[in-house]
This record gives C-alpha cells, structure tokens and sequence, in this order.
C-alpha cells in the first residue's frame, strides 16, 4: 500500500513569514508532486520532481520553491507567505511519469 | 492548450438511484490516458478507474467509465448510488508525446447523495 505523509496536518502562518511543509514518501517513486486545492479550481500542480535533485515548476508556481533533498522528501517552501496562499496543499507520488498518483492527507494552511 | 472540464460543481442523487459524472476534454495528443479520482471527506485522492482504451467499459466499485475519443469524453456512472459514495470526485487526463508527459485535472464535482 503506498505511504505518503505529509506535516503539519494545519498551520497558521502570518503574512510575510517563511513556510515549509514537508512531504515523505515511503514508495520508492522517482516521482513527486505537491499539488493545491481550492473549490473552484481543483487540483492545480504548483511543482513536481523526477527524483532527487530534480525540481521542476508546474503550472502555479508563483510564490513556491521545491526542494527534493532524497528520493522519499519533497518541501514546498513558501519563502514570503500572502492571504492568497491560504489553501490545502496535497503532495502526491507516482511511479511512472504521471501515472497513477498516491495522494497524502494534505495539509490546511492559512496565512493571517 | 489541453483541458478537462467537468459540467458539474454539485451533483445531489437519492439513495438507489442511477449517478452520471460527466467529464469531456480537449487534447492534442494522440497518447492518453483517463482517471477518475475520489476524494473521501477529510481524506486523500486516490484513484477510482483508469483507462486508455477507447469504447472499453472499466469498473470499479461499482462504478464504471468508457472512454469514448469520438465524443472526447469520459463519464462515471453507477447504477444504483450508495451513502457512502457521497465524496469529491474529479476527472484527469494524462497525454503524452514524444517523451513528454502531463496530468490536467478538472475542477471536480461534488456528489451528495441523499436518504
């Protein structure tokens, strides 16, 4: 069964502060996304990563940095956090180029 | 560019009752591929059904799509909807060309289903 976990679960963050959630992944997929949800818009991918090493932006990633440090942890940094971040965050993993993705539990983040 | 667009934001069927989701897209692409995912209150995505064959049925949990290239669409059906079935549910196509891949989400169709 595929393993994605995610922290914190929520955060409160201020405007202008730094941000980090974390993402570990217990599948050996070379491949992981960190996706954010908003009714409306659905699953919008923001960054994703072939293996370590590797960050590539996706399709909103204005305001977001990625870091890939290890095959099993993606973070998606949020160096100056706005109101407009405010949202849930997934961080998913997939074995081959966007096949089947496993999702994590998410994390609610809202910045104040 | 490529889309998925699902017709549905809120989608409320009683108990015993047949569902549709509908899903259609727009692709360039000449390689790909469909899911439905379902998202469960307070829980992760995860995949429901998957198909990349044109005009074959795939199920799953009593839910069941076929992709049709003629009409670019990929609908999820029951027959008979469940309680338990109230979730998120959203429609992704993956294309891929020449090396190159990506995954597009539709904006996801909320199904309430009512006693």
């Amino acid at each position: 069964e595929a393993a994605v976990t995610q922290s914190p679960r929520n955060k409160v963050a201020v405007t202008g502060g730094k941000v980090t959630l974390s993402c570990n992944q217990t599948n050996n997929h070379n491949n992981m996304y960190w996706y954010r949800q908003d009714t409306g818009h659905g699953l919008r991918l923001i960054h994703y990563s072939y293996g370590a090493g590797s960050t590539e932006k996706g399709d909103i990633p204005d305001g977001y940095k990625a870091s890939r440090p290890s095959q099993e942890n993606f973070s998606l940094i949020l160096e100056l956090a706005t109101p407009s971040q405010t949202s849930v965050y997934f961080c998913a993993s997939g074995l081959r180029d966007w096949e089947t993705l496993y999702f994590g539990s998410g994390t609610r983040l809202t910045v104040l | 560019g490529d889309s998925v667009t699902q017709t549905e934001g809120l989608v409320t069927v009683t108990e015993g009752l047949p569902v549709k989701l509908n899903c259609t897209y727009q692709t360039t692409y000449l390689t790909i591929a469909f899911f439905w995912y379902v998202q469960y209150l307070n829980e992760a995505p995860q995949v429901l059904l998957r198909s990349s064959t044109d005009n074959k049925r795939t199920e799953h949990q009593g839910f069941h799509a076929t992709l049709h290239k003629s009409s670019s669409s990929f609908h999820l059906q029951k027959s008979s909807a469940q309680l338990s079935d109230s979730a998120l549910y959203y429609c992704a196509l993956r294309s891929y060309q020449g090396g190159s891949a990506k995954l597009i989400f539709g904006e996801g169709t909320k199904l309430t289903v009512s006693s």
